[in-house]
C-alpha cells in the first residue's frame, strides 16, 4: 500500500513565476491537508480538502495561493506569482475517517520549494 | 490562543531514557499528537492522547494532562536512529486542524 506521494520532491522558481505542487493521498484516504514549514519552524496548517470540496482553507494566504481536489487526479497546491518568501517544505496529508485514531494523518514526504 | 511549547533541543545518551516535555493552550483542546521527523523526510506519526494518563507503544510512551495543559513524549533505550525533531500537535478546534509546536531536535550520542 503506498503511501502518501508528493510531487515534485523539488521545485525552483523564479520571482513571478507559478508553482504547482501535487499530492495523492493513500489509497482508501478521501480527506488531503496541506501544511507549510519555513526554516527552523513549526507545521502550519494550510488547508483541508475532501473530493471536489475545500473543508477548511482558514490558514491559506489570502492572495496568490489555492488548492484544489478533484474527482480524479490528485490535490493540486498553486502558488501563483511566487516571491521569496514563499520558499518552504510543502507538506501534504491525507487520512481516512474510519481510521483507529480520529483523523490520524499520514505526511507525504513533502515539496520543498525555493525561489530565486 | 494556540501556542504550543517544547524545548529547541536536547540531548542524550545512547541506551539511556529522554523525556520530551510539551505545553498547550487547553481552549478548544481535541486531542494531542506526537510526530517524528527525520532531517528532510516527512513526520511520523508516534502517537495520540485524548484521555488522561500515559499511553505506552514499545519504547515510545506519550502522557497527557488535559487540566494542566500538558504532554511528555518519553523514548527508552535510545538508538542513534532516534536523533530526529519530535513534534508535538494538539488537534484544534476540529480535530483535523493539527496545530504543531516548532519540534524537539533530539540528538542521540554515543
Amino acid at each position: 500500500n503506498a503511501g502518501v506521494m508528493q510531487n515534485p520532491r523539488h521545485l525552483v522558481r523564479r520571482r513571478g513565476q507559478e508553482a504547482r505542487l501535487r499530492c495523492s493521498p493513500m489509497k482508501g484516504h478521501s480527506h488531503v491537508y496541506w501544511y507549510r514549514q519555513l526554516p527552523e519552524e513549526g507545521l502550519k496548517f494550510m488547508v483541508y480538502l475532501q473530493k471536489e470540496n475545500i473543508i477548511d482553507e482558514s490558514g491559506m494566504p489570502k492572495e496568490r495561493f489555492s488548492a484544489e481536489f478533484p474527482k480524479e487526479g490528485p490535490s493540486i497546491l498553486r502558488i501563483q506569482q511566487v516571491v521569496r518568501g514563499d520558499s518552504a517544505a510543502y507538506f501534504c496529508a491525507s487520512s481516512s475517517t474510519t481510521g483507529a485514531t480520529p483523523y490520524e494523518q499520514y505526511f507525504g514526504p513533502g515539496t520543498r520549494l525555493t525561489v530565486t | 490562543g494556540q501556542n504550543i511549547d517544547q524545548p529547541t533541543e536536547m540531548t542524550a545518551t545512547e541506551g539511556a531514557i529522554v523525556q520530551i516535555n510539551c505545553t498547550y493552550q487547553t481552549s478548544g483542546f481535541n486531542g494531542l499528537f506526537w510526530y517524528q521527523q527525520h532531517a528532510g523526510e516527512a513526520p511520523t506519526f508516534l502517537s495520540y492522547n485524548v484521555l488522561d494518563g500515559l499511553e505506552e507503544k514499545g519504547r515510545f510512551s506519550s502522557f497527557l494532562s488535559r487540566s494542566k495543559g500538558y504532554s511528555y513524549l518519553l523514548l527508552k533505550e535510545l538508538q542513534m536512529k532516534d536523533s530526529a525533531s519530535y513534534l508535538c500537535a494538539r488537534g484544534g478546534d476540529s480535530s483535523y486542524k493539527l496545530i504543531f509546536g516548532s519540534g524537539t531536535r533530539l540528538l542521540v550520542r554515543p
